[in-house]
């Protein structure tokens, strides 16, 4: 049973350039989740999303990014226009619905804008 | 703003001895997750506790919450070098969404 999967795993862009990246969720996990990661520093809330739903992207910065989760296919993040402080891991987690088990996470994405 | 603070950030030690890392959180929550990541690594789930006075024990590592002072804490006894790793503790922003808050991290170094 493969698990959370994130490509790339590393990303290099320019600024000004846009970033996609991609999560396939655990099989039979419905629930999509994406967390930042700066250096040294602990994962940041960024959105929640369900099979062609947002269900809460508090956490996502206003302008610049999006998520979605399409009925088929992976889960894309995506940042239009990157800037250095971009710089950051990147990790996908999936659940189940209505599980109080604990998130999987992927191996991440690690974007550094040049 | 749920906050969570973990102490200490940086922890050396020696291979044997036992140590405790701490969890403080600042709003009312019933769930907290405890997880391992090693350097350059995706985050392992280590424990999750559900309710008040809850203990869960995995080979060299207890962890435990208090609701009633929001705080958590990891225990490690006769620590030996491959637990060696950044510790994280988080709590869900609303009961059920998985919606995380981290606290910094505690990078444990456990040398021979």
């Amino acid at each position: 049973n493969a698990g959370v999967m994130q490509n790339p795993r590393h990303l290099v862009r320019r600024r000004g350039q846009e970033a996609r990246l991609r999560c396939s969720p655990m099989k039979g996990h419905s629930h999509v989740y994406w967390y930042r990661q700066l250096p040294e520093e602990g994962l940041k809330f960024m959105v929640y999303l369900q099979k062609e739903n947002i269900i809460d992207e508090s956490g996502m910065p206003k302008e610049r990014f999006s998520a979605e989760f399409p009925k088929e296919g992976p889960s894309i993040l995506r940042i239009q226009q990157v800037v250095r402080g971009d710089s950051a891991a990147y990790f996908c987690a999936s659940s189940p619905q209505g599980t109080l088990s604990p998130l999987h996470f992927g191996n991440g994405t690690r974007l550094t804008v040049t | 703003e749920l906050k969570v603070e973990q102490n200490p950030l940086f922890l050396s030690m020696q291979e044997g001895k036992n140590y405790t890392i701490y969890c403080n959180y600042s709003t009312t929550s019933d769930r907290l997750y405890w997880y391992r990541q090693d350097p350059g690594k995706s985050l392992e789930s280590l424990f999750v506790l559900l309710s008040n006075g809850a203990v869960k024990q995995e080979g060299r590592l207890m962890a435990s919450l208090d609701t009633k002072a929001r705080l958590s804490t990891l225990h490690i006894t006769a620590a030996v070098h491959d637990l060696s790793a950044t510790y994280f503790c988080a709590v869900d922003m609303e009961q059920g969404a998985q919606k995380l808050v981290f606290g910094q991290g505690t990078r444990l170094t456990i040398n021979p």
